[in-house]
């Protein structure tokens, strides 16, 4: 089955600044992709997303960026505060067998420092 | 709008026993539904998935089954759990149909503990 099994790395910023999370996707067919974050026990909740035709998109403190070239996603953080402490997925949406299959990508752990 | 339930949060069974996780989703129809099983600290594995009644998509081969006996109800169970069963379960949702991007939503997660 497509799944991660990767033990989550973990990067850690002071309260403030910027992180900078990667993630690298393997199927290039993928033509839409998801930024989730997940706080301990509960389930993975929408961050952002981004078509395959796009190669940045931002939000709300938040901008995702996409290179096709090298299959490559990112999920910038501006002003980090310590709510952001959690582990962030990426996810690439493809159209297999008739269904749209959500395949999550290696985690990272954020840790704020106050 | 939409919402999705999942139970119970929490579940410590012993070796053998049977399972029963139930998902509900309410204010949508003919939605796609999966499963998803988290280990301690690693990613998201897809299950099963589901695009309409009685229609069950295995990802990986495993000791659990999943049935979805009505539109908005996903249900996943096994007639006798291994240790390996233990985990975080999450079942998730999103709008049908290929022209649709949804972004999927989550339970808020069964943790079940084999002992």
């Amino acid at each position: 089955g497509e799944s991660v099994g990767l033990h989550l790395p973990t990067l850690s910023v002071q309260e403030g600044d910027n992180s900078i999370i990667n993630c690298a996707y393997s199927n290039s067919a993928s033509d839409y992709f998801i930024w989730y974050k997940q706080e301990s026990g509960k389930g993975p909740q929408f961050i952002i997303d981004i078509r395959s035709n796009m190669d940045k998109r931002q939000g709300q403190r938040v901008t995702v960026l996409l290179n096709k070239t090298v299959k490559h996603l990112s999920l910038q953080i501006a002003a980090t505060q310590p709510g952001d402490s959690a582990v962030y997925f990426c996810a690439e949406i493809r159209w297999t067998d008739s269904s749209y299959k959500l395949i999550f990508g290696s985690g990272t752990r954020l840790l704020v420092r106050p | 709008s939409q919402t999705i339930h999942q139970w119970p949060a929490t579940l410590v069974q012993p070796v053998g026993s049977p399972l029963s996780l139930e998902c509900t989703v309410e204010g949508t129809s003919n939605p796609n539904l999966y499963w998803y099983r988290q280990a301690a600290g690693r990613g998201l594995q897809l299950l099963f998935y589901s695009v309409g009644i009685g229609q069950i998509s295995s990802e990986v081969p495993q000791n659990l089954s999943a049935s979805r006996p009505q539109d908005r109800q996903f249900i996943l169970s096994s007639k006798k759990l291994l240790l390996s069963d233990s985990g975080f379960y999450l079942c998730a949702w999103r709008g049908g149909g290929k022209e649709s991007n949804y972004g999927y939503t989550f339970g808020s997660g069964t943790r079940l503990t084999v002992v």
